[in-house]
C-alpha cells in the first residue's frame, strides 16, 4: 500500500519570501505524484502533477515541485509567495500501472502568508 | 465545461438521523469517487465507481454508509444512522476525458453531526 507523509502541519511565511512544503511517499511500485490546494470552504484544485519525464514539474500560480526517486520525495516550492497563497496544501499519490486508481493523500500542510 | 457539482453544501443533523449527499460529475467522466475528509486530515477514499459499477468500496463502513450510481452519471451517498465521528467534509471527484490521470473535485458537503 502507498502512504504519504507531509512533514509540516503548518508553515508560516512572510509575503514575498520563498517557501518549501515537504512531501515524502512510500510505495513498493511506481506512482504518480500530485499536489492539490484547498482554499477555505472549497474543493481541491490541482496545482501540478508528476507522471513521467522531467523530474522538475511546473504548475499553476508559480508553484513547482521536484520528484526525487532516491529520496522518495516530491517537495513543493514557490520563490515568492502572496497573501492569496494562504491555503491548505495536500500531496497525493496514485499507482502508475493504472489510470484509474484512487488518490492517497497526506494530512496536509497549512500555509499561512503573513503581510 | 461545468465542474463537479455537489449538494447540499452544508448539513447539520443529530446523531442517529439519516442524511444523503448528491454528486453530479463532469459530463462524460466514467469514474466517480467519494472521499471523506475529517478535520485536520487528508481526504480518504470511501468508494469508487466505474460507470455504474463499484470498483472499490473496501473502506466504506457498510453497516451505515451506502452509495449508488444507478445510471452511470449522478451519485448519492447515504449515511444511516449517523454517528458523531461522521462529521466531516464529503468530497466527490470524477475522472475521464482527455485528462486521464487527473481527478476533478467538487466543493464538498460539510456534515456536522450533533
Amino acid at each position: 500500500a502507498q502512504s504519504v507523509t507531509q512533514l509540516d502541519s503548518q508553515v508560516p511565511v512572510f509575503e514575498e519570501a520563498p517557501v518549501e512544503l515537504r512531501c515524502n511517499y512510500s510505495s513498493s511500485v511506481s506512482v504518480y505524484l500530485f499536489w492539490y490546494v484547498q482554499y477555505p470552504n472549497q474543493g481541491l484544485q490541482l496545482l501540478l502533477k508528476y507522471l513521467s519525464g522531467s523530474t522538475l514539474v511546473k504548475g499553476i500560480n508559480g508553484f513547482e515541485a521536484e520528484f526525487n526517486k532516491s529520496q522518495t520525495s516530491f517537495h513543493l516550492r514557490k520563490p515568492s509567495v502572496h497573501i492569496s497563497d494562504t491555503a491548505e496544501y495536500f500531496c497525493a499519490v496514485s499507482l502508475s500501472n493504472s489510470g484509474n486508481t484512487p488518490l492517497v493523500f497526506g494530512k496536509g500542510t497549512r500555509l499561512s502568508v503573513i503581510a | 465545461e461545468a465542474g463537479v457539482a455537489q449538494s447540499p453544501r452544508y448539513k447539520i443533523i443529530e446523531k442517529r438521523q439519516s442524511v444523503a449527499f448528491w454528486c453530479n460529475p463532469i459530463s462524460g467522466h466514467a469514474t466517480l469517487y467519494w472521499y471523506q475528509q475529517i478535520l485536520g486530515q487528508g481526504p480518504k477514499l470511501l468508494i469508487q465507481f466505474q460507470n455504474n459499477g463499484v470498483v472499490d468500496d473496501s473502506q466504506l463502513p457498510k453497516d451505515r454508509f451506502s452509495a449508488e450510481r444507478l445510471k452511470g452519471v449522478d451519485s448519492t451517498l447515504k449515511i444511516q444512522p449517523a454517528k458523531l465521528e461522521d462529521s466531516a467534509v464529503y468530497l466527490c471527484a470524477s475522472r475521464g476525458g482527455l485528462a486521464v490521470n487527473e481527478q476533478f473535485f467538487g466543493p464538498g458537503t460539510r456534515l456536522t453531526v450533533l
